[in-house]
Parts: C-alpha cells; structure tokens; sequence
C-alpha cells in the first residue's frame, strides 16, 4: 500500500541552527500539505501546494521558514534560523484531487527538538 | 474562520466496552466535510470515519460511528467493543466542502487521548 515517507524521523538541533525536513508523498497525489503540530494540539496547517505551486502560505512565518516543491514531487520544509518555539511534530500529507473527499494521507512526522 | 473544539483531553475505557468522544464545531458554512482522524503512538494519522454536512444520516465503519448533529454543530465518535488497539489520539477535523485553492486544508481540534484498559 502507498504511504508517504518523511524523513528524518527525528531531529535534534540547537537555536539558530539550519534543518530541512523532507517529504515524498503518495505517486500521482497533486496536493501536499506541511503541517506543524505542537505538543497538546492538533495539527495546524503550514503551507499547501498544488503540483508545484503553492496554494496557501499564510500561516508560514515567512521569515524563518521556506518551503518548495521544485518538481510537483517531493517537497522540502526550511527552518533557518530554528528557535525554541519550533520544537513540534512536522507532518506531511498528501491528496488526490480526483479521488473521493479529496482524502488526506499523512506520513509518520519529522519530530523536532530545538535545544 | 472555523474552529474545532475537543473538550476531553483525556477519555479511558474498558476493553469490550462502549466509549463516546465529543467534539463541537463552529463555522458558516452550510456544507462542509467533518473527520475523526487516529493518531497512534509514534505511527501516522490515519482516517477513522467521515461525515458529509449534507447527508442527515450518521456514518459508520464497523465498531465506529458518529452522532452528527447539524443545529448544535456536534459531531461525536462512538466506539463499541473497544480493543486495545483503538488507544490513540483521536482528532476531530473539518474540512469546507468548497472546491479549489485552500478549502482543501483540515481544522484540526487540540484531540483526545483515548486509554483503552484490559
């Protein structure tokens, strides 16, 4: 069965310091979508993207975060530089226009810690 | 802009019981998409079971099911028999049913921890 992958699993960096989260999402699905979900909360929504375009953005602090998916595949999400705040769960979904619901598939996260 | 609301952090329940989560909604909308996502430990979300605005009738996937009412803006999740496999975050989650652009994106409620006891 297809999932979408994430990596890393886990990442520990410390203030200030660069990290990159990388998504492959389900073959075919057009739709990505970035995530961050904070301990106690459910998740909320970065950024989505339609093929290569980026749909929504608003809630990406702009000046911090980045995100692209160069070739309508596989996308990266920026932090540079990370600060304490961004420890969270960073989750990527993916989804089909043409299917039912427009169903969003999530992968296992990136786990963030900021030090 | 719509919110989620889950007001029980945390639910337990016996193994082979019945147990209810609750979650309340609040949008404008007249149509719209409402979800109950699992998120076990350390695995991905995954969909529960999913409700349209427009159909008066509750859905359900085998030993779970919803209690959708329009007018109060509540949607809770009933799982029967439960097993020890259903412990997990449950989030409560709407979608507008609006086609294009970011009407795709999910509100996501803060979730319930559900313990399942043997």
């Amino acid at each position: 069965e297809a999932e979408v992958a994430q990596s890393p699993r886990y990442k520990i960096t410390e203030k200030s310091q660069a990290v990159a989260f990388w998504c492959d999402p389900i073959s075919g699905h057009a739709t990505l979508y970035w995530y961050r979900q904070i301990l106690g909360q459910g998740p909320e929504l970065l950024v989505q993207f339609q093929d290569e375009s980026v749909v929504d953005d608003s809630q990406l602090p702009k000046d911090r975060f980045s995100a692209e998916r160069l070739k309508g595949v596989d996308s990266t999400l920026k932090i540079q530089p990370a600060e304490l705040g961004d420890s969270a769960m960073y989750l990527c979904a993916s989804s089909d226009l043409a299917g039912a619901y427009n169903e969003q598939f999530f992968g296992p996260g990136t786990r963030l810690t900021v030090l | 802009a719509q919110t989620v609301t889950q007001s029980q952090p945390e639910m337990s329940v016996q193994e082979a019981e019945t147990v209810t989560l609750s979650c309340t909604y609040d949008t404008s909308e007249s149509d719209y998409y409402l979800f109950w996502y699992k998120q076990p430990p350390s695995r991905q979300m995954i969909l529960v079971i999913r409700q349209e605005a427009y159909k008066q009738q509750n859905a359900t996937e085998n030993r779970f099911s919803v209690n959708f009412q329009k007018a109060a803006k509540s949607f809770s999740l009933k799982i029967s028999d439960s097993q020890l496999g259903d412990a997990a975050m449950y989030f409560c989650a709407y979608r507008s049913a609006r086609d294009g652009g970011s009407n795709y994106k999910l509100t996501f409620g803060k979730g319930t921890l559900l313990t399942v006891n043997p």
